[in-house]
């Protein structure tokens, strides 16, 4: 049974446009969430990650989003960018943050972003 | 460039062949980490190290897999008589606090 779940395969936004990839888990122990861009023959790379302590975290035009109750997390992109397309996997970890081994990631979420 | 290294890139061999990988971390990083992702599922977690001690390995791991990391600097990941099963991007990632940071993966197909 997935412990994370992206239930978006795919997504596509117009450029300018604000793009909100979701994700939902089961594991309550998870106290640790992180995004990482996947772009196609390359490994992925870290995004944003928000600690269980807080509901928000935002760095530049990324933002993290964590409702606990719900066990959900949302990311959102604004203004998206055709740069922006790939593949985002989101990622869990139970423990002290993401250093203690393994992550669990979602499926992925393709975004792509139209001129 | 001084990020995650993983040699070779692709990888095509046969059944039946042992096949190893190597992972160079960043350096100052002591922390490192294997996953294997397949055609349409996130990476998988195998195994862990902190420094030169291998701390935790995902069932995932079978005995024909085995992980190094002999001076707690780079690290290989041998799998001994391959399966058509093996075939998936190997990648590793290392870290020092929260965030890992990903190789470019090695590419295994097993004919």
């Amino acid at each position: 049974d997935q412990q994370v779940k992206q239930n978006s395969p795919s997504l596509s936004v117009q450029e300018g446009r604000i793009s909100i990839l979701n994700c939902d888990y089961t594991n309550s122990m998870f106290d640790y969430f992180l995004w990482y861009k996947k772009y196609p023959a390359e490994g992925p790379t870290f995004l944003i990650s928000i600690s269980s302590i807080k509901d928000k975290n935002e760095d530049g035009r990324f933002t993290v989003f964590l409702n606990k109750s719900a066990k959900h997390l949302s990311l959102h992109i604004v203004p998206s960018q055709p740069g922006d397309s790939a593949v985002y996997f989101c990622a869990a970890s139970a423990g002290y943050g993401g250093s203690q081994g393994n992550l669990i990631f979602g499926k992925g979420t393709k975004l792509s972003v139209k001129p | 460039d001084t990020g995650v290294s993983q040699d070779p890139r692709h990888k095509i061999t046969k059944r039946g062949q042992n096949v190893t990988f190597r992972c160079d971390p960043i350096s100052e990083h002591n922390r490192l980490y294997w996953y294997r992702q397949t055609l349409g599922q996130g990476p998988e977690f195998l195994t862990y190290f902190q420094n030169e001690a291998q701390l935790e390995k995902s069932r995932l791991l079978s005995d024909r897999f085995s992980a190094e990391r002999p001076k707690g600097s780079f690290s290989t990941l041998e799998i001994q008589r391959t399966e058509q099963g093996d075939s998936a991007m190997y990648l590793c990632a290392s870290s020092l606090f929260d965030e890992q940071f990903f190789g470019p993966g090695t590419r295994l197909t097993v004919l």
